[in-house]
């Protein structure tokens, strides 16, 4: 099972900012929080992952609450082209391997 | 520099019939996995390999099995193939590293009849 929760829908008005909430109060010391979209039916892929610490690129910008029980992906000016499937994703650790279990997402429709 | 390569793009097989889905990276990825996506659905690991020559359940493996033979290379095959497989498999690469990120193919459409 997903270690993530997220809500299933959101919309956004184009140029604005959008804000994508994600919780994961499991979360252990060591594990990272990434993010994932998926266009249409293309090949996800990736936005940007972080630890505990803010970080922020030339997609967008995750923050982490200080216990990093829950995180927001911010798109800063969303635009048409960033309608999409945006996925938080916890690593999760099995037999030494890590590798990455994906949730259903959040559909964030950016609307003109 | 081609990344994460899958063939084929689109496959129709008949109930029973048998196929190799083939995926193939240039970038030196130690981990390779394998996706599937139902409609409306998420992802879901069907199998995974840390590293060449190893091997690992996901979360759906059954009626699957896969080869990591080198590298570059991991496949994935239906021996048998039933209709509840019908389905866009993904195939995607990483390093191995727990700060690395995957990159994946463009999928493989796949109908079972």
């Amino acid at each position: 099972d997903a270690k993530t929760t997220q809500p299933p829908s959101m919309d956004c008005a184009e140029g604005r900012a959008a804000n994508l909430p994600c919780n994961h109060s499991t979360i252990s010391g060591n594990e990272y929080v990434y993010w994932y979209r998926q266009i249409h039916s293309q090949g996800p892929q990736y936005i940007i992952h972080g630890l505990k610490n803010n970080e922020t690129n030339e997609m967008a910008s995750l923050i982490i609450t200080e216990d990093r029980k829950s995180s927001t992906l911010i798109l800063p000016h969303a635009t048409l082209r960033d309608t999409a499937v945006y996925y938080c994703i916890v690593r999760v650790a099995q037999g030494g391997s890590e590798k990455l279990v994906f949730g259903k997402g959040t559909k964030l429709t950016v609307n003109p | 520099n081609a990344g994460v390569t899958q063939t084929p793009k689109f496959q129709v097989l008949k109930t029973g019939q048998s196929m190799t889905l083939q995926c193939a990276q240039d970038m030196n990825h130690n981990s390779m996995y394998w996706y599937r996506q139902d409609p409306g659905m998420g992802l879901r690991l069907i199998y995974y390999s840390a590293s060449e020559g190893t091997t690992d359940k996901g979360e759906v493996p059954n009626g699957y099995n896969v080869s990591r033979l080198n590298k570059r290379e991991f496949s994935l095959r239906l021996e048998s193939a039933a209709p509840s497989q019908t389905s866009v498999y993904f195939c995607a690469g990483e390093r191995g590293d727990n700060s690395e990120k995957l990159f994946f193919g463009s999928g493989t459409q796949l109908s079972v009849l």
